[in-house]
């Protein structure tokens, strides 16, 4: 059972649409974080959100924390080609006593011109 | 700030060596280093937690004396594939955590290493 369900796996979609990539999950988690991979190269992170209810934004990039702080969700606006990538929405579970990171499968955005 | 840097980024060895990959924190001091291990298409697999001057915490399934890991200093942790074979190729990533605070569980990443075993 995967710990943080990243949700869609896949999405292809035309530069300046809008799109929004999930993170769920049953347990409650103490932080999130966003990152975005190229290929070939280790994740970059994109924000940490700690607070239940908490809203950021990166330009273009809206990032939301559940209330419950089991959920996540990224936001973004009029896509452009440079957005494609690997999104990875990761977390550590309030509690859990573990150190590490746990990874969402992903989430692989192309935004054709 | 919060660099990370690894080393080599790619590496190709015969069957049966060991391959050693360094991960550095080049702007700050990391007591707990992490490492990751990545598949084509897939996320990333915490392998172990790494923490300064003591043993580390390997993941279920993860051999520790096949990964062998030491983290000598607050900027420096190794990783050591032994006896290396096929099914060990795959993207290798180190993280470090930028300690204290309410973001202390942010994790920054390294650029990764890329290991071939023919």
């Amino acid at each position: 059972t995967q710990l943080l369900e990243q949700s869609p796996q896949f999405l292809s979609i035309q530069e300046g649409e809008n799109l929004t990539v999930y993170c769920n999950s049953s347990s409650v988690f103490s932080s999130l974080q966003w990152y975005r991979q190229e290929p070939g190269e280790g994740p970059v992170l994109l924000v940490t959100v700690v607070t239940g209810g908490e809203v950021k934004k990166l330009k273009r990039l809206t990032f939301q924390f559940g209330d419950a702080r089991k959920d996540s969700s990224l936001h973004i606006t009029a896509a452009q080609p440079g957005d494609t990538g690997l999104y990875l929405c990761a977390g550590s579970v309030a509690g859990g006593g573990a150190d590490g990171l746990t990874f969402g499968k992903g989430t692989h955005l192309i935004i054709q011109p | 700030g919060a660099v990370v840097s690894q080393h080599p980024s790619w590496v190709i060895c015969k069957s049966g060596t060991s391959v050693k990959i360094e991960c550095r924190s080049l702007d700050f001091q990391a007591t707990t280093m992490f490492w990751y291990r990545q598949f084509p298409k897939q996320s990333l697999m915490l392998m172990a937690t790494s923490n300064e001057g003591s043993k580390a915490t390997y993941e279920q399934g993860v051999e520790k004396d096949k990964f062998l890991i030491n983290h000598a200093s607050l900027t420096l942790s190794t990783l050591t594939v032994t006896s290396a074979h096929p099914e060990d190729s795959s993207f290798y990533i180190c993280s470090a955590r930028v300690g204290g605070g309410i973001l202390q569980e942010t994790q920054y990443f390294g650029p990764g290493t890329r290991l071939l075993v023919l």
